[in-house]
């Protein structure tokens, strides 16, 4: 958990596509979670992958490559409402959830 | 039920007060965690409680002193805080920590410290 990196922040518009990359140390990896947070609100729980693929829930996605340390969030037809601080978070090395130091997104108009 | 329950939502404190913060859960979850979170950072692991018994504990100072009275609900009481102290403080439950599940959080605490 305390080797996991994200990009810092993101733009992107309304009704496109946007990837959020996370890579994270592999030694001990069990699996990788992804946490959806809105300014002043509590995480929310979006994915969890354990194998390698992508797991598809609706308009987000989330892909994991065990071999590279490497996932990544999908978010398709954004919406103003997607504008949130996205966390990659897993408990590799630790017994509780930790995470990485999240992506802002600001979706535009 | 999948909530997490913290109050208060809003705290002011001084600097000499003793103040507690409470989270409850009816989950059956069996770990239950705290997180203090800065503005614009991610949350940081404060402390965990596994089976009611304190299992990490994240070098944290001693003015803030965790509790676990029963496997629902969760405690941290707060004595001779900093004003750095101020931040969101986010309780967290999730199954038994010897299995990766997602975990739970509540709303949080925004504490103040002045």
């Amino acid at each position: 958990g305390q080797n996991i990196d994200q990009p810092t922040e993101m733009t992107a518009t309304e009704g496109a596509i946007v990837q959020i990359n996370c890579t994270y140390q592999t030694s001990g990896f069990n699996g990788l979670f992804w946490y959806q947070q809105h300014a002043g609100e509590a995480p929310t729980f979006l994915s969890y992958n354990v194998l390698d693929g992508l797991e598809e829930k609706g308009r987000f996605s989330s892909f994991l490559s065990r071999s590279k340390g490497y996932s990544y969030l999908l978010l398709k037809e954004l919406q103003m409402k997607d504008s949130a601080s996205y966390l990659c978070a897993d408990y590799t090395g630790r017994r509780a959830l930790t995470f990485g130091s999240g992506t802002r997104l600001q979706v535009q108009p | 039920d999948t909530e997490v329950t913290q109050t208060p939502k809003h705290l002011v404190m001084g600097m000499t007060n003793k103040k507690s913060l409470k989270c409850e859960q009816h989950m059956g979850h069996r770990a239950m965690y705290w997180y203090k979170q800065k503005a614009k950072k991610p949350p940081e692991l404060m402390f965990v409680y596994s089976y009611e018994k304190l299992s990490i504990n994240e070098s944290v100072p001693s003015r803030f002193s965790p509790e676990c009275p029963n496997s629902s609900l969760l405690n941290l009481h707060l004595h001779a805080l900093q004003p750095e102290d101020s931040a969101l403080y986010l309780c967290a439950s999730s199954q038994p920590i010897e299995r990766d599940t997602e975990a739970f959080f509540g709303q949080g605490t925004r504490l103040t410290v002045v």
